[in-house]
């Protein structure tokens, strides 16, 4: 079967730089996706990984490492705004190439 | 302005009523989806579509009908036969193949009485 695991919680400082992890079972390894969802709204696209290696988008960055099966996301200079589930996805052949969601992790940041 | 729109944000049903949730998009993408969301968990897949007049079931589509007869247009059927439909519900187009973007509609929450 193909599964997802990420921290269900993470606490973080205002300003500080905070990982959130992500592992993965699954065959036919596509992409790993990340999002962002705030309490009772939508989740938004954050980044793609397909290759092995880091993306960054300004303030956050996604790495990709294929034979651990692993990535993160990774927020830097954390605001109050960036208080939110994240939620990591895999595509993949068993899924159809569909997108599979991890349970989300809600980050917690203190002033 | 290019978006999803899907409606109502709450629905309240009672038991053994069909309701439809209506989910709209004007961004001109092929791929349309449909998920569930219980409290504190990841997205379920319930449906999808790739191309117009064809859809797939997903993950835990028991309980649920869907229709393509527009690209702009996926409504989702919670059926009487949904055992436990109280969640909130959450609408996704993407420009289809191997883009891995979707957007999101703003949710509907529905709750059963």
């Amino acid at each position: 079967g193909q599964s997802l695991e990420q921290p269900s919680e993470v606490t973080a400082v205002e300003g500080a730089i905070v990982q959130i992890n992500c592992t993965y079972q699954t065959s036919g390894f596509y992409g790993l996706s990340w999002y962002q969802q705030h309490d009772g709204g939508a989740p938004t696209f954050l980044s793609y990984n397909a290759l092995d290696g880091l993306e960054e988008t300004g303030r956050f960055s996604s790495f990709l490492s294929r034979s651990d099966s692993y990535g993160y996301l990774l927020l830097q200079e954390l605001q109050m705004k960036d208080s939110a589930s994240y939620f990591c996805a895999v595509r993949s052949m068993d899924s159809n190439y569909q997108l599979i969601w991890g349970a989300g992790t809600k980050l917690i940041i203190k002033p | 302005d290019g978006g999803i729109t899907q409606s109502p944000k709450y629905l309240f049903r009672k038991e053994g009523q069909n309701v439809t949730l209506s989910c709209e998009q004007n961004l001109n993408h092929d791929a349309m989806y449909w998920y569930r969301q219980d409290p504190g968990q990841g997205l379920r897949l319930i449906y999808y579509s790739q191309i117009v007049n064809d859809f797939q079931k997903g993950d835990i589509a028991e309980g649920y009908s869907v229709s393509r007869e527009k690209k702009e247009s996926f409504p989702l059927t919670v059926t009487s036969a949904q055992k436990n439909p109280t969640a909130f519900y959450l609408c996704a187009s993407s420009i289809g193949g191997a883009n891995t973007e979707a957007f999101f509609g703003q949710g509907t929450r529905l709750t059963v009485v």
